[in-house]
């Protein structure tokens, strides 16, 4: 079944330490997006990757950064510089920067203890 | 700069009642679309329905209907015969034409709908 994968659901971490969200794909997009969602709000945008090897900021990238080596995987690492990263995080694709519609992961819950 | 409103933050019916969403959005673009999403428990958000700014036809999916106005810059989506499954966030969101930072999905803060059997 084709769709979007994101792993773990769940995850702990210290403050002051680093983690890394997997996001992958199997849908052939061009286009992956990451998102933050907190309690009672809508989605905000992280970062996005049109194409292999490129990414730009979203509105919320500080404290975040992201690879894109493979057209399937778009991984988001938290750094210890985000200073509220408690949230639930969630991926989407698309066909292309183009294509408007966007689809969206399972989610992982991040919370910092 | 484009915004999404929803003014209802939660809405509780019994099931068979039908229920409305609302919708308003913000944008001096010509070129946008609109969706709506739909997040259940599980938290993974399911695209219900896109609409084009210029195509205003009023769209109907078995029990789901919505209803475009740009005279009121409304997406209003309507849920005929409610159901306990039904019970989930809604999302809408607007999306600018064209590709680049007009990529992103401006989201609403989401309606919490609950339908009691």
């Amino acid at each position: 079944d084709g769709g979007i994968t994101q792993s773990p659901k769940y995850l702990f971490r210290k403050e002051g330490q680093n983690v890394t969200l997997s996001c992958e794909q199997n849908l052939n997009h061009d286009a992956m997006y990451w998102y933050r969602q907190d309690p009672g709000q809508g989605l905000r945008l992280i970062y996005y990757s049109q194409i292999v090897n490129d990414f730009q900021k979203g509105d919320i990238a500080e404290g975040y950064s992201v690879s894109r080596e493979k057209k399937e995987s778009f991984p988001l690492t938290v750094t210890s510089a985000q200073k509220n990263p408690t949230a639930f995080y969630l991926c989407a694709s698309s066909t292309g920067l183009q294509a408007t519609t966007q689809y969206f992961g399972p989610g992982t819950r991040l919370t910092v203890l | 700069a484009q915004k999404v409103t929803q003014a209802q933050t939660e809405i509780s019916v019994v099931e068979k009642e039908d229920v409305t969403l609302d919708c308003v959005y913000e944008t001096r673009d010509t070129t946008y679309y609109l969706f709506w999403y739909k997040q259940p428990p599980s938290g993974e958000l399911v695209f219900l329905i896109r609409r084009n700014s210029f195509d205003e036809q009023n769209e109907i999916s078995g029990r789901y209907s919505w209803n475009f106005q740009k005279s009121t810059s409304s997406f209003n989506f309507t849920i005929t015969a409610s159901q306990v499954v039904d019970s989930a966030v809604y999302f809408c969101a607007l999306r600018l034409g064209g590709t680049g930072a007009n990529s992103k999905l401006t989201f609403g803060k989401g309606i919490t709908l609950s339908v009691r059997p």
